[in-house]
């Protein structure tokens, strides 16, 4: 069944760029029935969508983030990707990629997730 | 501060029903678009309970509902297990905002 896995550094200085990559498997990233999304997750607290991308690149980001996000695609690869520049101490939290599920725009649920990367900023 | 609340708490004991509201507005469950529910166990990704207002995902125990109205959503547990301990968030899409968004979460505890 389709599978998604984050990976990326898990240590990032303040100032500096969070680059994660999401490794879709079991499945095709350029299915064209799907979105595929990154969110966050403070520790303690609630869940915040990052934003969204299609296979064909179009890209959709939560508006108080939009300055300093960039989501990517590499159909070749089977990955999408999530940097996010520059980062302070409110950016540590844990990431996770999933897949935005068949549905009406803007009714479609995050039916498939990874298992979460922490990302810890630090000097 | 979510566009999207639920209370911070529920609890019961095993057996018992408890439901957990999502109270959203005109711009996003009011919109008509549709309202899904996560679990997320202690240490673990979020789970995908109910999509679209009301259906369950194969495996989900049909202890699990949910209901939608208006500008209001709930999720209902029957017959409350002690697995059932977690945090449950609702989640939409606000036209207002232009993207999803999700409910602060409610963690329910098992007495």
């Amino acid at each position: 069944q389709l599978q998604l896995r984050e990976s990326g550094p898990g240590l990032v200085m303040p100032s500096e760029t969070l680059s994660l990559t999401c490794t879709v498997s079991g499945g095709s990233i350029s299915s064209s029935s799907y979105y595929w999304a990154w969110i966050c997750q403070p520790p303690g607290k609630g869940l915040e969508w990052i934003g969204s991308i299609y296979y064909s690149g179009n890209t959709y980001y939560n508006t108080s983030l939009k300055s300093r996000v960039t989501i990517s695609v590499d159909t070749s690869t089977n990955q999408f990707f999530l940097q996010l520049t520059p980062v302070t101490a409110a950016d540590a939290a844990v990431y996770y990629c999933a897949r935005l599920g068949e549905a009406a725009p803007g009714s479609r649920p995050f039916d498939i997730w990874g298992q979460g990367t922490m990302v810890t900023v630090s000097s | 501060q979510s566009v999207l609340t639920q209370p911070p708490s529920v609890s019961g004991a095993p057996g018992q029903r408890v439901t957990i509201s999502c109270t959203g507005s005109s711009s996003n469950i009011g919109a008509g678009y549709e309202l899904h529910w996560y679990q997320q166990l202690p240490g673990t990704a979020p789970k995908l309970l109910i999509r679209g207002d009301t259906n369950r995902p194969s495996g989900v125990p049909d202890r699990f509902s949910g209901s939608k109205s208006g500008t209001s959503a709930s999720l209902a547990i029957t017959g409350l297990q002690a697995e059932d301990e977690a945090d449950y968030y609702c989640q939409s899409f606000d036209n207002s905002l232009s993207g999803y968004v999700f409910g602060p979460g409610t963690k329910v505890t098992v007495l």
